[in-house]
Parts: C-alpha cells; sequence; structure tokens
C-alpha cells in the first residue's frame, strides 16, 4: 500500500542552521512523483518540488536541496542556512502513476526557526 | 498565476447545522479536490472531481457530500454539522494528470478554518 512518513513532528533550530527534513515513502509502483510542500502560517499550501522516479538527481534551489534515494524510498529535503521565514509546516507526498491525480500526503513536520 | 480561492477563512457553525464551504479555481482545471488537516494527521482526502458533476470518494467521505456543477466551482457540504467535523478544510485543483503528463503538482486555496459548536 501507498504511504508517506515524516517521523519528525517539529523540529527547533536558530537562524544560520543546516536543517534536514525526513521523507520516506511506500509505493508498489514503478514510477511514481514525490512533491514537496510548504504551509506558512496564512495556511496556503505552497508548491516547492516535484520529482519523478526515474530522475535520482539531487536538486538545489537556493538554500534549499532535495535528496532522492530510491535504494532507502528516501525524499529528504535540507535547508541550508536557515531563516525565520522558513517557518513553517513542511509536507512530502507521493503520486503513483495508476493514479496520477491523487497524492497521498505525509502528516508534516513543522519547523520553527528562531532568531 | 493559478489562484484557487474558498469563500471563507474563519467559520464557526452549530451542531446540525448545514454548511457549504464553496471553492472556485480560475484556470480552467479538470480535478479539483477537499482535504481535511488535523494536528498529527497531515491531510486527508474527502472527495474529488474530474469533471462537471463527477466525484470520487476519498479517504474519509463519512458526514460529507459534494457537488460540481460549474467546472470552476468544488462546494463541500457538511449536512448535519458535528463537533467532530471541526478541521481545517483545503480546496486544491489541477489539471488532468493523463492529459498532462502525470507529475502535476495541487494548486491549493487559503483553507477554512471551521469550528463547529
Amino acid at each position: 500500500a501507498q504511504k508517506v512518513t515524516q517521523a519528525q513532528t517539529e523540529i527547533s533550530v536558530v537562524e544560520k542552521e543546516d536543517v534536514t527534513l525526513d521523507c520516506v515513502y511506500e509505493t508498489r509502483d514503478t514510477t511514481y512523483y514525490l512533491f514537496w510542500y510548504k504551509q506558512p502560517p496564512s495556511g496556503e499550501l505552497v508548491f516547492l518540488i516535484r520529482r519523478n522516479s526515474f530522475d535520482e538527481q539531487n536538486e538545489i534551489s537556493g538554500r534549499y536541496s532535495w535528496n532522492f534515494q530510491k535504494s532507502t524510498s528516501s525524499f529528504n529535503f535540507t535547508i541550508t542556512a536557515s531563516q525565520v521565514v522558513d517557518s513553517a509546516v513542511y509536507f512530502c507526498a507521493l503520486s503513483e502513476a495508476h493514479n496520477t491525480d491523487k497524492l497521498i500526503f505525509g502528516t508534516g513536520t513543522r519547523l520553527q526557526v528562531f532568531p | 498565476d493559478v489562484k484557487v480561492t474558498q469563500s471563507s477563512r474563519y467559520l464557526v457553525k452549530r451542531t446540525g447545522e448545514k454548511v457549504f464551504l464553496e471553492c472556485v479555481q480560475d484556470m480552467d482545471h479538470e480535478n479539483m479536490f477537499w482535504y481535511r488537516q488535523d494536528p498529527g494527521l497531515g491531510l486527508r482526502l474527502i472527495y474529488f472531481s474530474y469533471d462537471v458533476k463527477m466525484k470520487e470518494k476519498g479517504d474519509i467521505p463519512e458526514g460529507y457530500s459534494v457537488s460540481r456543477e460549474k467546472k470552476e466551482r468544488f462546494s463541500l457540504i457538511l449536512e448535519s454539522a458535528s463537533t467532530n467535523q471541526t478541521s481545517m478544510y483545503l480546496c486544491a485543483s489541477t489539471p488532468r494528470g493523463r492529459l498532462a503528463g502525470g507529475n502535476n503538482e495541487q494548486f491549493f486555496g487559503p483553507g477554512t478554518r471551521l469550528t463547529v459548536l
């Protein structure tokens, strides 16, 4: 069965620290897609990244980077030099090739960055 | 920019009331979704719709119904609100996956925080 696990419920860091948010997924499909969303205090989920199962290259976007490892079924998200504006709830999600219209979300990780 | 709007940010209703949550998207997306978000449970899918007048149950449809009379509007209905339906409700939309390559992100509205007393 498909599942996304975000074991870290809440993480607190001080500004400028690096922080990694973990995401582990389960699926029987060989083709699937992984996503990260950010939910700031305003409530609206903001799309951050999408990855397909055939592309294991890591991605970097500014202070954000993602490490996709099929061998461990993980898609971890690292924020370098965190800032107070990074404080939010972050969700990892999965969609499968046989039903790409549906997203399966993890339970989210609340990140608090203190000045 | 895709815009998904929800009729209310905050709503307070009484047990037994009929509640309508409205969602409108302006990008001609085929798919629309209703989720509820609860602490420790993440986002859970209530209902979704692939097209006008079409609907499918998600993971937790009990106590809810939906209506999609127009492509841009997807309504969530609580026929008789109960206290356990107090939650944050999020609407989302996306182009249909098979036609758009199968890897669409969903675009979310700002959410409606519903309290049932």
